[in-house]
Parts: structure tokens; C-alpha cells; sequence
């Protein structure tokens, strides 16, 4: 089984629509990361958590959302879906202590028509 | 400002054909440089972290190295399996957060 999972793997939706992404892990982490992906561009933190206390904003944090619901999920919000969040979505864990590595989820590919 | 910028944006290689991807960055307080392999469709999936300047680490046909001002990925004789985005990170900073260049997507012609 999976490390790190997320739900859907593929979503169609359309403008002003709410959507809700999941990921689940089984690693134990204490950190986890939301990033969106774009074509030619590097992953962008969308919002991290650090625990279930702890939620930051990432550098493009405008029109989403997140809960941190248990140590082992964290949830991603579009409360109002707009084309340009049109995107490849991950989730990403790691322990929380000093350096170390980020595990990906298999991603979520989002459409907003 | 803290970036990364990986070269080529695209490399076509025969199989067998050995060459270089290229990370170079400019951050201040490097704690760590992460290799990654993206296959199409899929997440982002951990090779190397690379600590200071002079070390270097290998993976099968994978040798990944790192000066003060760039990070190298070697591939010796790729085979078409080789072919993916190879994504590179830093992390830096006292909250140890990863910038991310916009990968190299590597092509193996059997």
C-alpha cells in the first residue's frame, strides 16, 4: 500500500464550484505539504503544517484553503475554482525533525472549466 | 533571492549515451540538495540528498554531486527506462522549506 495517497487522482469541475482535495498518509510524519504543479515551472507551496496546531501559508496560498483534520491528513480547499488553479495538485510528507526528505502522494490532476 | 535553475529544459540522448543534468542555485544557508524522478502522471519520487560541497552519491546508474554553486547529475549509459523529470530542490532557511527548479525531462532513444 501507498505511503502517502490522494483523493481524487482526477477531478473535472467548473468555475465557482467548491472542491475539497484529500491526503492521507501512514508514514507517521508530523510535516505535510500541499504544492501545485504547472507546466515549466517549479513546484509552488500552496500551505504546510507542521501538526495539527500548526498551518502556515506557502507563497501562493490566495483562493485555497487546508485542515489538518488528524496527524495523519491534510485537506486542500478551492472554495471558489477558477481556471487558473488548473493544475497537477501533490501532497508531500516528512518527519519533523531538521533536514529531511518530503514523500510524494501521487498527485491530483485538477481541471476548472 | 533564493533560486534554483535547472539546465537543459529538455535532453534527447541515444541509450548508452552518458551525460549531465544541471542544478545551480543561489540560496543563503544551504541545509540540503534533493534529486528527484518524476515519471508522467505520477509523484515526484526521492533519488539523493547531497549535504556539502565535495559529496557525492550514486544510484545505480545515477551519480549525483555538488559544488558550492551547483548540484550534477551524471547518467552512465541511460536506458529507456531512464526517461523521466528529474527534479531538483534546496532547502535552506530556518523553517527548511524546498525551492524547486523546473526540472529537466530526460529522453532515452532505444
Amino acid at each position: 500500500d501507498a505511503d502517502v495517497t490522494q483523493t481524487p487522482r482526477n477531478r473535472i469541475t467548473k468555475t465557482g464550484k467548491r472542491i475539497m482535495l484529500e491526503c492521507s498518509q501512514t508514514k507517521g510524519h508530523d510535516r505535510m505539504y500541499w504544492y501545485r504543479q504547472d507546466p515549466g515551472l517549479g513546484l509552488r507551496l500552496i500551505y504546510y503544517s507542521f501538526d495539527v496546531k500548526d498551518i502556515n501559508k506557502g507563497e501562493i496560498s490566495d483562493g485555497y484553503s487546508v485542515s489538518r483534520q488528524a496527524q495523519a491528513k491534510f485537506s486542500l480547499s478551492l472554495e471558489s475554482a477558477i481556471p487558473n488553479q488548473t493544475a497537477l495538485y501533490f501532497c508531500a510528507t516528512r518527519t519533523g525533525t531538521g533536514e529531511g526528505t518530503q514523500y510524494f502522494g501521487p498527485g491530483t490532476r485538477l481541471t476548472v472549466l | 533571492e533564493d533560486q534554483v535553475t535547472q539546465s537543459p529544459e529538455a535532453l534527447r540522448l541515444q541509450e548508452g549515451e552518458s551525460s549531465s543534468l544541471n542544478c545551480s542555485y543561489t540560496v543563503s544557508g544551504l541545509r540540503g540538495l534533493f534529486w528527484y524522478r518524476q515519471d508522467p502522471g505520477k509523484g515526484p519520487e526521492f533519488l539523493f540528498t547531497l549535504y556539502s560541497a565535495g559529496e557525492e552519491k550514486e544510484k545505480e546508474r545515477l551519480k549525483a554531486t555538488l559544488t558550492k554553486k551547483e548540484s550534477f547529475l551524471h547518467i552512465t549509459a541511460p536506458k529507456p527506462e531512464d526517461s523521466a523529470t528529474y527534479l531538483c530542490a534546496v532547502q535552506a532557511g530556518s523553517n527548511y522549506q524546498l525551492i524547486w527548479g523546473a526540472g529537466t525531462k530526460l529522453i532515452i532513444k532505444p
